[in-house]
C-alpha cells in the first residue's frame, strides 16, 4: 500500500525558505499514471493547492504562489520536495504531500493518497 | 483560474439525507471530486469523476452532476459522517478546491 510521509522543519523564520520533503514508500514515484504534489491548509481554513509535478520533472503551480514555489523530484530516493521562498506568517499551515491520479485527458487529476501532513509555522 | 462555491454548512439528523452542492462555471467541462476531512486528519477521497466511489467508501456516499453544479449526497447519514467536505476540479490552469462545507449531524 502506497504511503507518503512529509518531513522538514516545523518552524521557519519570516523571509526565509520553507523546505519539505515527501518520501514515497510502497510504490515507485516513476510512474506515468500519476502527478505528485503539495497542498496546504492554514489553521481553521480550507485546502489550497500549491503545485503538482510529473516524475519527468514537468511542473505546474498555483498562479498565486508560482513566483515563490519550486517542486522537484529525486527518483533515486523515491522522494519529491517543496521549496517556498520569502515566507510570511500567511504561509503558516499544515502541508500535505499527495499523489494525483491522471485521467489521461490533459492535466485533470485527483488526489487519491495523502500524507498525514506536517505543520509549518512561520515566526521569528 | 475559476472558483468552486460550496455552502459553508449543512445540518442533518441521523438517518436523513445530506446534500452538499458545489458550483462552478467550468464544471460542465471538468470532472469534480469530493474529499472528507475529519478534525486533525488528512482528507480522504470519497467521490471521483463526479459519481465514482473509491473502494472502501460506503455506498451511502454518491455524487451527481448537472450543469454548473455537482452534488455530494450522503444517504442515511451517520454520526461518523460529521466532517468537512471539499469539492475539487482541475484543468491545465491548475487545481481548484471549493471552500469546504461543514456537515453537522444533529
Amino acid at each position: 500500500q502506497l504511503q507518503l510521509q512529509e518531513s522538514g522543519p516545523g518552524l521557519v523564520k519570516p523571509s526565509e525558505t520553507l523546505s519539505l520533503t515527501c518520501t514515497v514508500s510502497g510504490g515507485s514515484i516513476s510512474s506515468s499514471s500519476y502527478y505528485w504534489g503539495w497542498i496546504r491548509q492554514p489553521p481553521g481554513k480550507g485546502l489550497e493547492w500549491i503545485g503538482s509535478m510529473y516524475y519527468s520533472g514537468s511542473t505546474y503551480y498555483n498562479p498565486s504562489l508560482k513566483s515563490r514555489v519550486t517542486i522537484s523530484v529525486d527518483t533515486s530516493k523515491n522522494q519529491f520536495s517543496l521549496k517556498l521562498s520569502s515566507v510570511t506568517a500567511a504561509d503558516t499551515a499544515v502541508y500535505y504531500c499527495v499523489r494525483g491520479v491522471l485521467l489521461g485527458n490533459g492535466d485533470d487529476h485527483y488526489m487519491d493518497v495523502w500524507g498525514k501532513g506536517t505543520t509549518v509555522t512561520v515566526s521569528s | 483560474s475559476y472558483e468552486l462555491t460550496q455552502p459553508p454548512s449543512v445540518s442533518v439528523s441521523p438517518g436523513q439525507t445530506a446534500r452538499i452542492t458545489c458550483s462552478g462555471d467550468a464544471l460542465p467541462n471538468q470532472y469534480a471530486y469530493w474529499y472528507q476531512q475529519k478534525p486533525g486528519q488528512a482528507p480522504v477521497l470519497v467521490i471521483y469523476k463526479d459519481s465514482e466511489r473509491p473502494s472502501g467508501i460506503p455506498e451511502r456516499f454518491s455524487g451527481s452532476s448537472s450543469g454548473t453544479t455537482v452534488t455530494l449526497t450522503i444517504s442515511g447519514v451517520q454520526a461518523e459522517d460529521e466532517a468537512d467536505y471539499y469539492c475539487q476540479s482541475a484543468d491545465s490552469s491548475g487545481v481548484v478546491f471549493g471552500g469546504g462545507t461543514k456537515l453537522t449531524v444533529l
